[in-house]
């Protein structure tokens, strides 16, 4: 079975702070992949990103950077110089050898201006 | 390119109504999931179809929900009889392959029942 916990329930900084999500995962799967989604006040999942098991490579994309370390089955999203319209829910997912996503419970990031 | 398609956006219902959610996937995606969202169970998922076909309905709560998927490019999710236990979002989302290919998703009905 599939585990995701994202400990930090809520978290609320100041604009321009960085920020990071954190997110640990279990499989018994050799190969698997995790994913970040954002759900902003308006209620839609939007993609973020996807990373296979194979592939530890750190990735920035504008001011926001993904840190994936297998030795200790986390998968952490930081965001740099926050802004207002990062305010949302942010959900780190897993999927194995089967085709289930299994979603973490979701952290609500607050930046207030 | 469009992406998932919902409809409606916004449902209001009373118990005991008929309540049909409607999907239109990504082109070419041959995988398509429902979906619910609840404060209280997060995000779950009711069924999985691949190809047309309904491959897992573990999730589906009981026998009043129900999934199809006549072709690739529609599928509907029907709760009959509603009961205000039902309210909540539903997600439909697709995917190329399931195991590795990205999950995109639609923007959700939010359904109330009264």
């Amino acid at each position: 079975a599939q585990k995701v916990t994202q400990a930090q329930t809520e978290i609320s900084v100041v604009e321009k702070e960085d920020v990071t999500l954190d997110c640990v995962y279990e499989t018994r799967d050799t190969t698997y992949y995790l994913f970040w989604y954002k759900q902003p006040p308006s209620g839609e999942l939007v993609f973020l990103i996807r990373r296979n098991s194979f592939d530890e490579q750190n990735e920035i994309s504008g001011r926001y950077s993904w840190n994936f370390q297998k030795s200790t089955s986390s998968f952490n999203f930081t965001i740099t110089a926050s802004q207002v319209v990062d305010s949302a829910v942010y959900f780190c997912a897993l999927s194995g050898n089967d085709y289930k996503l299994s979603f973490g419970a979701g952290t609500t990031v607050t930046v207030r201006a | 390119d469009a992406g998932v398609i919902q409809s409606p956006r916004h449902e209001v219902t009373e118990m005991g109504q008929e309540v049909t959610l409607r999907c239109k996937p990504i082109s070419g995606h041959n995988s398509l999931f429902w979906y619910r969202q609840t404060m209280m169970r997060g995000l779950e998922l009711l069924i999985y179809f691949n190809n047309n076909v309904p491959i897992d309905d573990s999730g589906m709560p009981e026998d009043r929900f129900s999934a199809k998927m006549p072709n690739a490019s529609f599928s509907t999710l029907k709760i009959q009889p509603s009961e205000p236990r039902d309210s909540a979002v539903y997600f439909c989302a697709s995917s190329l392959v399931p195991q590795e290919e990205t999950q995109y998703f639609g923007p959700g009905t939010r359904l109330l029942v009264l």
